[in-house]
C-alpha cells in the first residue's frame, strides 16, 4: 500500500522567513495530494492540493510543488506569520478500484515566533 | 450550506464495551470516510462508505464495522474496546463529482478508552 513520509517533525521559522516541509509517497498510482493544517483540538483544514498532471500550485504565501518522478511534493508557506503555528499534514491518495484511499503523513509542527 | 457533524464530542469507555460515533455528512455530499488520529500522528484510514455500501477499508480489524444511511450520514462502531483504541476519531464526507476531490473533515469524537 501507499506510504507517506513526512520531514521535519518539529519546524520553528522567525515571522516574516520562509517555511518549507516536504513530503515523499511510494505509489505512483496516487495522483491527488492534499495539505491539510489542524490547528489544536481542530479538524483538520484543507490549505492547497495538487493533482499530478500539474508541477506546482499557489495561492498568496502558499506553494506545493509535485515531482512525479522523484515521488516527493512540498510545500512553502512565505511571510509565515504566527497565526501559521499549527501542524500540517501531507496526504497522498489514490483511486483505487472506486474509493479514493488517502494515506496522511505523520505530520510537521510549525511554530512562528514573533 | 452545513458542515461535517461528529457526536459526541467527547467519551469515555471501558475495555471491553462498545462504541458508536455519528456522523452527519455535508450538504450535497454522499461518500463518507473514517479516519483514527492518534495522539501525535496523522489521521489512519479505517473505512469508506458510498451509497450505504463500505467501498474501501484500511489495516483495521472486522471489531471496526460501520453504517451509511439514506441521508448520507454515518456511523462507526467499535466492539470489544482495547487501550490502544484511545483516539480522535475524524469523519470526512465529500462529493463523488470524480475521484480524488477535496474532503471536509467534521471536529471529531475524542474516544478514551480506560
Amino acid at each position: 500500500g501507499e506510504n507517506v513520509e513526512q520531514h521535519p517533525s518539529t519546524l520553528s521559522v522567525q515571522e516574516g522567513d520562509s517555511a518549507v516541509i516536504k513530503c515523499t509517497y511510494s505509489d505512483s498510482a496516487s495522483n491527488y495530494f492534499p495539505w491539510y493544517k489542524q490547528e489544536l483540538g481542530k479538524r483538520p483544514q484543507l490549505i492547497i492540493d495538487i493533482r499530478s498532471n500539474v508541477g506546482e500550485k499557489k495561492d498568496q504565501r502558499i506553494a506545493v510543488t509535485l515531482n512525479k518522478t522523484a515521488k516527493h511534493f512540498s510545500l512553502h508557506i512565505t511571510e509565515t506569520q504566527p497565526e501559521d503555528s499549527a501542524v500540517y499534514f501531507c496526504a497522498a491518495s489514490t483511486d483505487s478500484g472506486g474509493y479514493q484511499k488517502v494515506t496522511f503523513g505523520t505530520g510537521t509542527k510549525l511554530q512562528v515566533i514573533p | 450550506e452545513t458542515g461535517v457533524t461528529q457526536s459526541p464530542t467527547h467519551l469515555i469507555k471501558t475495555r471491553g464495551q462498545q462504541v458508536t460515533l455519528r456522523c452527519s455528512s455535508q450538504s450535497g455530499h454522499n461518500t463518507v470516510s473514517w479516519y483514527q488520529q492518534a495522539l501525535g500522528q496523522g489521521p489512519q484510514f479505517i473505512f469508506q462508505y458510498y451509497r450505504e455500501e463500505e467501498n474501501g477499508r484500511g489495516n483495521f480489524p472486522p471489531r471496526f464495522s460501520g453504517l451509511q444511511f439514506p441521508n448520507y450520514s454515518s456511523e462507526l462502531n467499535v466492539n470489544a474496546l482495547e487501550l490502544d483504541d484511545s483516539a480522535l476519531y475524524l469523519c470526512a464526507s465529500s462529493p463523488w463529482q470524480s475521484p480524488n476531490t477535496e474532503a471536509f473533515f467534521g471536529q471529531g469524537t475524542r474516544l478514551t478508552v480506560v
